[in-house]
């Protein structure tokens, strides 16, 4: 089955800095890939996410790129403020029958302000 | 979009007994799921809830423990039963559109004692 990895599991940035989180998929067949932010005490939110006909997508602050050929994603965060400090969570989604999305194991991000 | 719903979000159970979760979702989704996150960790699906038959239960756990309903397309319930303080966790209710794109809940946060 597929098999989401992420990296890395902590990072600190001083606000104002960008911020990138890296994860690698496993099933090539694998078509969506969402990222999900999780504040505490709170289920986690959809942020942005991307399909497999696309290289990047965009929203304000928050891009996410991919990789196919090398079968990997990356979240950028840039101009990070305070309240970017969160879990995030990659996930990836097969098209091999299994519909449910595999996670990776978040990254908690600190922005330091 | 699809806005997500749990009942309860939190409860302290004795071990040995059972607890029913709710969740109600505002529009008709294509499907559901249920996923634990133990403390400090990632998502882990427990099953797909089917509407109106048996759910698709993941490796390693079992009906007789997590029994799930789906009466409707809008609402889905799991069970939590004989709990022991392993089954200390987030309980997250996921739904997915026919677009892919799949929210969660807020979840329940169960400890038991």
């Amino acid at each position: 089955g597929e098999n989401v990895e992420q990296h890395p599991s902590t990072l600190s940035v001083q606000e104002g800095d960008s911020a990138v989180i890296k994860c690698t998929y496993s099933d090539s067949a694998s078509n969506y890939f969402p990222w999900y932010k999780q504040e505490l005490g709170k289920g986690p939110q959809l942020i942005i996410d991307i399909r497999s006909n696309v290289g990047e997508k965009k929203d304000q602050r928050i891009a996410v790129t991919l990789n196919k050929t090398a079968k990997h994603f990356s979240l950028h965060i840039t101009e990070t403020q305070p309240e970017d400090s969160a879990v995030y969570f990659c996930a990836a989604k097969g098209d091999t029958g299994r519909r449910a999305l595999t996670f990776g194991s978040g990254t908690r991000l600190q922005v330091q302000p | 979009s699809a806005v997500i719903s749990q009942k309860p979000s939190r409860d302290i159970c004795q071990r040995g007994t059972s607890l029913t979760i709710q969740c109600q979702v505002d529009s008709q989704v294509t499907m559901m799921f249920w996923y634990r996150q133990q403390p400090g960790q990632s998502l882990t699906l427990i099953a797909t809830a089917n509407q109106g038959s048996e759910a698709t239960y993941e490796s390693g756990f079992v009906i007789d423990k997590f029994p799930i309903s789906r009466p409707n397309l809008t609402f889905s319930t799991l069970t939590v039963s004989n709990m022991s303080p392993e089954d200390s966790s987030i309980y997250l209710c996921s739904s997915r559109l026919a677009t892919d794109t799949q929210y969660f809940g807020p979840g329940t946060r169960l400890t038991v004692l």
